[in-house]
């Protein structure tokens, strides 16, 4: 089975600074991987997603991810944050499935984002 | 807006009341997915619906009821509900096969008194 941990529990940072979100995955088997967003009384949105390919997934409002198959990880970045980023994340891992079934989600705990002006 | 929607965003109930959350899809995904999301915890799986056929119970509660009729609606049904029960329900789908994504509704957040 797979696993996600999720490295900080909160994460303070200035406007226009840059951040980075920490996601490690242990799995045995290939996997795909998601960044999710939940804003305050919301529900998750989907942030990126590494599936195969280019191992640098970008994503929308100015995040990407590199898929680390080495390290097991899969680390949010953004190179100048705003207010509005303040948010929950969380790391998102699941196993490739065949036909018409569906892959169980295995989430990380979160990480608090919490943008200072 | 993620082509899920789920009502009501906000429910109050006693724990003698009987209610219902909503969750309808507009993606053409074949499963359905309930979550509960509780205050210092992770996420939980409650149930999984694929293809209306219900796949998964996570050792839920019998006070909370599933039903899927058909793949584009999921309903949870409540009753006799507990306070520890308060929490944000989150519906999600997906299309299965390879590249299985789910997309998250906005949620309902439930308050048991």
């Amino acid at each position: 089975a797979q696993s996600v941990t999720q490295l900080d529990s909160q994460v303070p940072v200035f406007e226009e600074a840059p951040v980075e979100l920490r996601c490690n995955y242990s799995s045995s088997v290939s996997v795909y991987l998601f960044w999710y967003v939940q804003y305050p009384n919301q529900g998750l949105q989907l942030l990126l997603k590494y599936l195969s390919g280019s191992t640098l997934v970008k994503g929308i409002n100015g995040f990407e991810a590199e898929f680390n198959k080495s390290q097991t990880s899969f680390h949010l970045r953004k190179p100048s944050v705003h207010i509005s980023d303040t948010a929950e994340y969380f790391c998102a891992v699941t196993r490739p499935t065949g036909g018409t079934s569906y892959g169980k989600l295995s989430f990380g705990q979160g990480t608090i984002l919490t943008v200072h002006p | 807006e993620t082509g899920v929607t789920q009502t009501p965003r906000h429910l109050v109930m006693g724990m003698t009341n009987k209610k219902s959350l909503k969750c309808e899809q507009h993606l053409g995904h074949n499963a359905m997915y309930w979550y509960k999301q509780s205050a210092k915890k992770p996420l939980e799986l409650m149930f999984v619906y694929n293809f209306k056929e219900q796949t998964e119970n996570n050792s839920v509660p019998s006070r909370f009821s599933p039903e899927c009729p058909n793949s584009s609606h999921l309903f949870l049904h409540l009753h006799t509900l507990q306070p520890e029960d308060s929490a944000l329900y989150l519906c999600a789908s997906s299309q299965g096969g390879a590249k299985n994504i789910q997309y998250f509704g906005a949620g309902t957040r439930l308050s048991v008194l």
